[in-house]
């Protein structure tokens, strides 16, 4: 299985200061078609996930464009430009390239 | 509007078996697979199998085979996860998602106790 390890596990952030999220996977996760199934996903508490980012960079329908990806074979960073008070909650990084699709640990992202 | 809306909770003892439902809406059923995923209180994601809307293909996690069956109907666009032989480790809300993780159902408690 692709393991998938997310730093930091926490990120205590100011109200309007950038956050920053990487993701490193075990092994390459471009599929032989050439896409690259890696995602973000955002939980808030008591929430299911929300998909954020889908391929690497492209934002899901209705997210905020302060929310950015970047990224290619087994690194990946998800970015949020200017952090707003609803941002608080988990973040996973997720890659559905391999059977098993698998998941980073999470990282919570908190206002200082 | 894309909507996946899971049955309500349940609760089950050791060894009996929970089939929790995914009725999916917005869209053409047969167009997109369905993912199960689970998290278990205060955890991460653990995927167990995906089945395609289309034609029923399945593909579960090596953990779960054996123990859990995926199934669809197409008539009422709903999607059927059975997972048997439960332990309390099994305690977890479950979760359905369309395709590549796009949409999510609100999750289903499972609550495994005796």
């Amino acid at each position: 299985d692709i393991v998938m390890t997310q730093t930091p596990l926490s990120s205590p952030v100011t109200l309007g200061q950038p956050a920053s999220i990487s993701c490193k996977s075990s092994q390459s996760v471009v599929h032989s078609d050439g896409n690259t199934f890696l995602s973000w996903l955002q939980q808030r508490a008591g929430q299911p996930p929300r998909l954020l980012i889908y391929q690497i960079s492209n934002r899901f329908s209705g997210v905020p464009d302060r929310f950015s990806g970047s990224g290619a074979g087994t690194d990946f960073t998800l970015k949020i430009s200017r952090v707003e008070a609803e941002d608080v909650g988990v973040y996973y990084c997720m890659q559905a390239t391999q059977s098993p699709w698998t998941f980073g640990q999470g990282t919570k992202v908190e206002i200082k | 509007q894309v909507q996946l809306v899971q049955s309500g909770g349940e609760v089950k003892k050791p060894g009996a078996s929970v089939k929790v439902s995914c009725k999916a809406s917005g869209y053409t059923f047969t167009s997109y697979g369905i993912s199960w995923v689970r998290q278990a209180p205060g955890q991460g994601f653990e995927w167990m199998g995906w089945i395609s809307g289309y034609n029923g293909n399945t593909d579960y996690a090596q953990k779960f085979q054996g123990r859990v069956t995926m199934t669809t109907d197409t008539s009422t666009s709903t999607a059927y996860m059975e997972l048997r032989s439960l332990r309390s480790d099994d305690t977890a809300m479950y979760y359905c998602t369309r395709g590549w993780g796009e949409w999510w159902g609100q999750g289903t408690l499972v609550t495994v106790s005796s």
